[in-house]
């Protein structure tokens, strides 16, 4: 049972390029979430998905698009990669929309973008 | 807006000592508090939630409404508590919160020998 796995772990970008990274869960979740982690901010929330065909945006949306055309995969898109977008971002998943809903987190992808 | 604060970035305590990580929120309602915990080279994980009122790798927290506070407490620290701590609180005043969590900004965890 592998939860959530995120592709890749690594990648360093140039400025203006653009990648996408995959979240995948093998839990039947409906809710999907992607985070971003910086030093002194910790997680803050970029999109999340509360079921497969929809998408919505969280705290900090702005230079990235997501799709959700399965259940089970949840992608984040970087258009135009910036350095500001240097980050490490976590996927993570859970089964309800209730507020003590525990969330399941992937590895992590570190993106350098130079 | 909700917000999240944990105001040390860093504590360092030695082996069997106590450990308080300190954890305050603000928010309008009535909110869902946690405790997520990122060991070295794993992923973040659920640690304990308010509601849940238990004790694991003995840790507790006790929710304090009137401090806004959800402080994280072990007695007798070990070596293996030595992580990242993120306070996190989920909540939508007057709608759905969907899971979303805020977080606040973590605590480095270090335990001596």
């Amino acid at each position: 049972n592998a939860g959530v796995t995120q592709t890749p772990k690594f990648r360093v970008l140039k400025t203006g390029q653009s990648m996408t990274l995959l979240c995948a869960q093998d839990m039947n979740h409906e809710y999907m979430y992607w985070y971003r982690q910086d030093p002194g901010m910790g997680l803050r929330l970029i999109h999340y998905s509360v079921g497969e065909g929809t998408t919505a945006k969280g705290e900090v949306p702005d230079g990235y698009n997501v799709s959700r055309l399965k259940k089970q995969n949840f992608l984040l898109g970087l258009e135009s990669a910036a350095p500001s977008q240097t980050s490490v971002y976590f996927c993570a998943s859970s089964y309800s929309a209730g507020g003590n809903t525990e969330a399941f987190f992937g590895q992590g992808t570190r993106l350098t973008v130079v | 807006a909700q917000r999240v604060t944990q105001p040390e970035k860093l504590l360092s305590v030695f082996k069997g000592a106590p450990v308080e990580l300190k954890c305050n929120y603000s928010y309008s309602g009535s909110p869902e508090l946690f405790w997520y915990v990122q060991y070295s080279r794993q992923r973040l994980q659920l640690l304990l939630r308010h509601i849940s009122r238990e004790s694991i790798k003995g840790f507790t927290a006790d929710l304090n409404k009137g401090e806004t506070s959800f402080h994280l407490k072990k007695p007798f620290a070990q070596e293996e508590d030595s992580a990242m701590y993120y306070c996190a609180l989920s909540g939508n005043a007057g709608g759905t919160s969907y899971g979303k969590l805020t977080f606040g900004q973590g605590t480095i965890l270090t335990v001596h020998p």
